[in-house]
């Protein structure tokens, strides 16, 4: 199994509808990430967490709303999805131990289509 | 602010042949720097950091990068590219304005080997 896991891969749904990607990992790490990547603009942050009572918002929070039910699940959602959310959606993890590095272990990734 | 640029959206080089894939950065501080790889339909997979140190880092697959604060720069090499290297290619920088917590990516560097 993988060390992070997102779910849906794929997703395509209308504008309006409200969206949740899951991501779930057995990394034990207590940091977890949610980023959108667009061609042409690497991956941007949305919102990250440090652990279960710690949310943050990143640099394109609007739109988005995220819940960290338990160490190892971080869900993003989308409440009324609308064309320029289609993306592909990465979850991330790292861990605190070893900080100064900060290393990323990612998701394999959700593709969202908004039509 | 704290920034990376990948100046080629592009490159091409031919099997056994050395490749560079650049990267240049702008932070406050000492600067904390990454190169992650993303195959298709994959996640990004990390590859080198460097911290403190030598300035040439090797990292996974045989790539290495080479540090230069003078030039502000983190080039990522390999003395012989092969058609599996083809892949997309992430510069990133821990961002020191935010307690080191966060990862800022480039826009990505598409490498294709050719046979």
């Amino acid at each position: 199994d993988a060390d992070v896991t997102q779910t849906p891969r794929n997703r395509i749904t209308k504008t309006g509808k409200r969206i949740m990607l899951e991501c779930s990992q057995t990394k034990g790490h207590d940091r977890m990430y949610w980023y959108r990547q667009d061609p042409g603009l690497g991956l941007r942050l949305i919102y990250y967490s440090f652990d279960v009572k710690d949310i943050n918002k990143g640099e394109i929070s609007d739109g988005y709303s995220v819940s960290r039910q338990a160490q190892a699940k971080f869900s993003l959602s989308l409440e009324s999805a609308i064309p320029n959310q289609t993306a592909l959606y990465f979850c991330a993890t790292s861990d605190r131990q070893h900080s100064g590095a900060n290393v990323l272990t990612f998701g394999a990734g959700s593709r969202l289509t908004v039509l | 602010a704290q920034s990376v640029a990948q100046p080629e959206d592009q490159v091409n080089v031919a099997e056994g042949n050395p490749l560079t894939v650049k990267c240049t950065y702008s932070v406050s501080g000492n600067p904390y720097l990454f190169w992650y790889v993303q195959y298709p339909n994959r996640g990004l997979q990390f590859l080198l950091k460097y911290i403190t140190g030598d300035n040439l880092v090797k990292g996974s697959y045989g790539f290495e990068a080479e540090f230069n604060k003078s030039q502000t720069s983190f080039h990522l090499k390999k003395p012989s590219a092969l058609v599996s290297d083809s892949a997309l290619y992430f510069c990133a920088v821990r961002d020191e304005l935010t307690g080191g917590f966060k990862t800022i990516f480039g826009a990505g560097t598409r490498l294709f080997v050719k046979a």
